[in-house]
This record gives C-alpha cells, sequence and structure tokens, in this order.
C-alpha cells in the first residue's frame, strides 16, 4: 500500500509562478518529512526538511506547509525557474533500529517554462 | 568529488545472468543503504547496513538478492539469475551519526535485463 501519497504526478508551471506539490501520510509514527530533488541522471538530492512539531519551514524559494491533524504536508516553490525543473519527492520517516527509515511518494515532475 | 560513488552507472544483462553493483559511500558514513527505483515511481527500500552488519531487509529483496558491506566499507549487492522484473535503477545512500535523519544518494546504477 501507498503509505505517502503525492500529488499531482506532473506539474507544468510558467517562470516565476508558484509551483505546489501536496502529501499525505497515514502513519502517525513517521516524525521527518524530507523532500527530495532529483535531476534525470541524478540520484535524489536532500532539498528541505521538516519535523512534526512545526507548521512551516522555509528556506530561500522554497517552503513547506506541514498540517498535523490532517497529515498533509506540501512543498512551495516561489518564482519558479526552469533550473527548478527536476522531479520531487516527498518522503516520510521513521525511527526503526537507530535508523530513519524512509518511505517516499510517487514523485512529481516539475516543468517550469519560460 | 566526496559523494557517495556507484559503479558501473549502467548494466544491460541478459535473463538469467548474475549482476553485482558496487556502492563507495561518503568517507566515515556509518550507514549504507540500498533502494530500488522504477520508473515513475518513487525509490523504495531494500536493506540496510551498520558498519558490516546487515540490520534490516525489505521483503522486496527476494533470495536471488544479497547484499554485503565487508569492513564497513563500499557494499555490494547481487543479483542471481536476473528476471525482466529486475529492470531499474538501483540507488545506494549513506549517512552518519546516530540521528541519521539526512541520507546522501549516489548517481545510481540502471539495470536492464532483455
Amino acid at each position: 500500500q501507498q503509505q505517502v501519497k503525492q500529488s499531482p504526478q506532473s506539474l507544468i508551471v510558467q517562470k516565476g509562478g508558484i509551483s505546489i506539490i501536496n502529501c499525505a501520510y497515514e502513519n502517525t509514527a513517521f516524525d521527518y518529512f524530507p523532500w527530495y530533488q532529483q535531476f534525470p541522471g541524478k540520484g535524489p538530492a536532500l532539498l528541505i526538511a521538516i519535523r512534526p512539531d512545526v507548521s512551516e519551514k522555509k528556506e530561500g524559494r522554497f517552503t513547506i506547509s506541514f498540517n498535523k491533524s490532517a497529515k498533509q504536508f506540501s512543498l512551495h516553490i516561489m518564482d519558479s525557474q526552469p533550473g527548478d525543473s527536476a522531479t520531487y519527492f516527498c518522503a516520510a520517516s521513521r525511527g526503526s533500529g537507530g535508523y530513519q527509515k524512509v518511505t517516499f511518494g510517487i514523485g512529481t515532475k516539475l516543468q517550469v517554462i519560460p | 568529488d566526496t559523494g557517495v560513488s556507484q559503479d558501473p552507472r549502467h548494466k544491460i544483462t541478459k535473463r538469467g545472468q548474475n549482476v553485482t553493483f558496487r556502492c563507495d559511500p561518503i568517507s566515515e558514513h556509518n550507514r549504507l543503504y540500498w533502494y530500488r527505483q522504477t520508473l515513475g515511481q518513487g525509490p523504495e527500500f531494500l536493506t540496510y547496513f551498520q558498519n558490516e552488519a546487515q540490520l534490516e531487509k525489505s521483503r522486496l529483496l527476494s533470495d536471488r538478492f544479497s547484499a554485503e558491506r565487508p569492513k564497513g566499507s563500499f557494499s555490494t549487492l547481487e543479483i542471481q539469475r536476473t528476471e525482466q522484473g529486475d529492470s531499474a535503477m538501483y540507488l545506494c545512500a549513506s549517512s552518519f551519526g546516530d540521528s541519521s535523519y539526512e541520507q546522501y544518494f549516489g548517481p545510481g546504477t540502471r539495470l536492464t535485463v532483455t
């Protein structure tokens, strides 16, 4: 079963616009919510992350909004640029035997057009 | 380059053949993970090593799959009697420390089974 649901699967945004990707989870044991960015031919790279005791985290043009009661979180990319074109994965992790076991969403392919 | 490296980057093999992939984690990272990523999906956890000990294996890791991490440094993932369903990107990640919230991914090995 899909423990982390992500939408949309693809997104086209004009340069300068706002990109929004949404995720939802079921398991309340998750205690860390990272977002990964993946370019073609590369492995995923951590972009930004949030813990469930915080409702929002901002790093530059990237913001995570977190709603613990609804078990939902989202990534907002402000002033989207063509260089942001990539696949974005939301994820949720929980401690398991001393490490964080990460469950990924299906991914959102973002295309920013000039 | 001090990131996670994987070799080979691409592997084409015929069904029934054995293949072996190598992962070199970031120096001094004591935790190492293998994931599988199929087209249009997020990475799925396969197995986890803390130093040289393999501490967790996913149900996705059938008996045809074996992973090792001798001396707690590099790791190998072997697939025996490959099947077309094994075609995927195999990603390695590493992390350090007790918290290990951030995992650093390598570029992956893309396997095609014909």
